[in-house]
């Protein structure tokens, strides 16, 4: 089935450690994002991919940094930069322009909890 | 820039009655607007959109929403909920054709069916 695949669904990171949470689909679309949820907050946008070899920062870029090596894949890092990284994941796409009505799809969401 | 308001962050309603979530969108251009579904721990859904002609849309799972343009609303309706409605719902615009600000978020209201 086509969809959009994220992993792991739950990580821990110690503090100072980068971790990478991997987004892949098979919906052959252009577009592909990356949301943080936080309870009470809804999804914020991090950063956003039109084509590969090409991303743009979103609201809370800071302390996250991906790339677009395929069309299939993109990977979040998220930095030891980053000062308040426990939060719900979330990885999305969708076909032809980024943001032109079409339908945004999302996976099942990553947790990542700082100990 | 868009912002998106949803009124409550709660709304209790008893199994087989009517629902109404509502939301309400601040813009400077025409927008596109849609409802998300969220259940725990899973990623969203897309219920329906709005991006031009009617100003009524319908659904999935017997929901459907009102456009209206003069009080910058896009309220989600049901005549009859069940149990399995009981979820988080996100309200969302974007500007039409496109534009920096992307796809704004509200900040939810979680629908609880009671029996």
């Amino acid at each position: 089935d086509g969809g959009i695949t994220q992993s792991p669904k739950y990580l821990f990171r110690k503090e100072g450690q980068n971790v990478t949470l991997s987004c892949e689909q098979n919906l052959n679309h252009d577009a592909m994002y990356w949301y943080r949820q936080d309870p009470g907050q809804g999804l914020r946008l991090i950063y956003y991919s039109q084509i590969v070899n090409d991303f743009q920062k979103g609201d809370i870029a800071e302390g996250y940094s991906v790339s677009r090596e395929k069309k299939e894949s993109f990977p979040l890092t998220v930095t030891s930069a980053q000062k308040n990284p426990t939060a719900f994941y979330l990885c999305a796409s969708s076909e032809g322009r980024i943001f032109s009505g079409n339908t945004i799809y999302f996976g099942e969401g990553s947790w990542l909890t700082v100990v | 820039a868009q912002s998106v308001t949803q009124l409550d962050s709660q709304v209790p309603v008893f199994e087989e009655a009517p629902v109404e979530l509502r939301c309400n969108y601040s813009s400077s251009v025409s927008v596109y607007l849609f409802w998300y579904v969220q259940y725990p721990n899973q990623g969203l859904q897309l219920l329906l959109k709005y991006l031009s002609g009617s100003t009524l849309v319908k659904g999935i799972n017997g929901f459907e929403a009102e456009f209206n343009k003069s009080q910058t609303s896009f309220h989600l309706r049901k005549p009859s909920v069940h149990i399995s409605d009981t979820a988080e719902y996100f309200c969302a615009v974007s500007g039409a054709g496109g534009g920096a600000d992307g796809l704004t978020f509200g900040k939810g209201t979680h629908l609880i069916i009671q029996p």
